[in-house]
């Protein structure tokens, strides 16, 4: 299956500092990349849809100038988490989108931990 | 709100048992179910995307039959083994893919 990286896995930052996160499709070009966060014990929750060349699309309730998403090229999307506050502190997994004949499949990254303190 | 349940939350089984767990979803819209593998520390795996009504996939000693009329999927693991302690997610997809919170699979050797 396609690979897709996420760096960092882990963070810890101070509270009011940026932190961003990369997610990269090693073997495959992603036009559709999708940002999710969960928190423990919940369901992945969808936050953005990132498409490369144009502008994010956010889901209800999620602030987009506090979590800005760049898709600059076909195997890379980023989330910067500005000004991180400890209820900023969750797992964050990004996605890619594969289209086949009949559905498309996405291959997720690892995740990145993110603890604010 | 699209709601999709998982059931059991969690699961422990002896190595060689069989086991099962389910998924529900909403019955309309519907385009496609995932279901993945989710082992600690690593990426979610895809096992199964599942489109049509009657559906029955198959990978080695997991398979996953699907329901969409009365909007459910059962994924199976026969003779379970502890390399398949994972968390199993299953993902409705209408337009967009919405999560259950998972089924937390602990075998024991």
């Amino acid at each position: 299956g396609a690979v897709v990286s996420q760096h960092p896995s882990w963070v810890i930052c101070k509270s009011g500092t940026s932190v961003k996160i990369e997610c990269r499709s090693l073997d495959f070009q992603a036009t559709t990349m999708f940002w999710y966060r969960q928190f423990p014990k919940q369901s992945l929750m969808l936050m953005a849809t990132s498409n490369e060349g144009s502008k994010a699309t956010y889901e209800q309730g999620v602030e987009k100038d506090k979590f800005l998403i760049n898709h600059a090229s076909l195997t890379l999307s980023t989330l910067t988490v500005t000004s991180a506050h400890p209820e900023d502190s969750s797992f964050y997994i990004c996605s890619a989108r594969v289209w086949r004949v009949l559905d498309y499949e996405q291959f997720f990254g690892p995740g990145t931990r993110l603890t604010v303190l | 709100i699209l709601n999709v349940e998982q059931s059991p939350q969690s699961l422990h089984v002896q190595e060689g048992d069989s086991t099962n767990f389910t998924c529900s979803f909403p019955s309309s819209n519907f385009y496609a179910l995932h279901w993945y593998r989710w082992e600690t520390a690593k990426s979610p795996e895809a096992l199964f995307v599942m489109t049509l009504n009657g559906d029955e996939k198959k990978k080695g000693r997991i398979s996953a039959t699907l329901n969409t009329k009365e909007g459910y999927s059962y994924l199976y693991i026969k003779g379970s083994q502890p390399e398949d302690s994972a968390t199993y997610l299953c993902a409705f997809n209408g337009n967009k893919l919405v999560f259950g919170a998972g089924t937390i699979l602990r075998v024991k050797s």
